[in-house]
């Protein structure tokens, strides 16, 4: 089965700096990926979606990249502020093939610390 | 809008007893799910629903039921609970088309089942 891993369970960096954090994925081929942030005690808001044709996304100082290759996307804060500390999902279609019907499959996640 | 909207926010039960966690959203949306969320496991899906009348199992299904009978409401029902089902739960919904990609997920029921 499908198997997806955000390798740092935490990332802590100081302000102003770029945060960069990993999501694998093994066992199949999306059709696209997408990137959550969730706050403590609050459900999680979509910031972008990526699909398999595409390199690169950008919104503001967000940026996302998926290599098909390597199964493998990464998602950059550049300019990095404290309200950025959140905890960051990475997630997939439950199901290889473009139609998903929003089912999906999460990593763990990656709490991010950006420190004044 | 409200947007997606879940009651209640916090829910004890003792093993073996039954309730239902409520959802809702007003955007019309045609597809919602459960999700579960337990640390350090990510999210998993419980049910989904493509419309009303039409529900299908997700990943971790056993011990919860649904069922939709409107667009707006999704309830998910634990018939008997288990300390397994200990767990924040999720609801969310999205749109129909190939752009419509965003999930818009509630607020979360925390359940503690004793």
């Amino acid at each position: 089965s499908q198997k997806i891993e955000q390798n740092s369970e935490a990332l802590n960096i100081q302000e102003g700096k770029t945060a960069t954090l990993t999501c694998n994925y093994t066992n199949y081929s999306p059709a696209y990926l997408q990137w959550y942030r969730q706050d403590p005690g609050r459900g999680p808001v979509f910031l972008l979606l990526i699909r398999e044709n595409e390199k690169e996304k950008r919104k503001e100082r967000l940026k996302v990249t998926f290599d098909t290759t390597l199964k493998q996307s990464l998602f950059h804060i550049t300019a990095s502020q404290p309200a950025d500390s959140a905890t960051y999902l990475c997630a997939l279609p439950l199901n290889a093939g473009g139609t998903s019907y929003g089912k999906l499959t999460f990593g763990q996640g990656t709490i991010l610390t950006v420190h004044p | 809008n409200a947007g997606v909207t879940q009651t209640p926010k916090f829910q004890v039960l003792k093993t073996g007893q039954s309730m239902t966690l409520q959802c809702a959203q007003d955007m019309n949306h045609e597809y919602m799910s459960w999700y579960r969320q337990d640390p350090g496991m990510g999210l998993r899906l419980i049910h989904y629903s493509v419309g009303a009348g039409i529900t299908d199992q997700g990943e971790v299904p056993n011990g919860y039921n649904v069922s939709r009978s409107t667009t707006e409401d999704f309830p998910l029902r634990l018939l008997s609970a288990a300390p397994s089902q200990t767990s924040v739960y999720f609801c969310a919904s999205r749109n129909t088309g190939p752009k419509a990609d965003t999930q818009y997920f509630g607020p979360g029921t925390r359940l503690t089942v004793l």
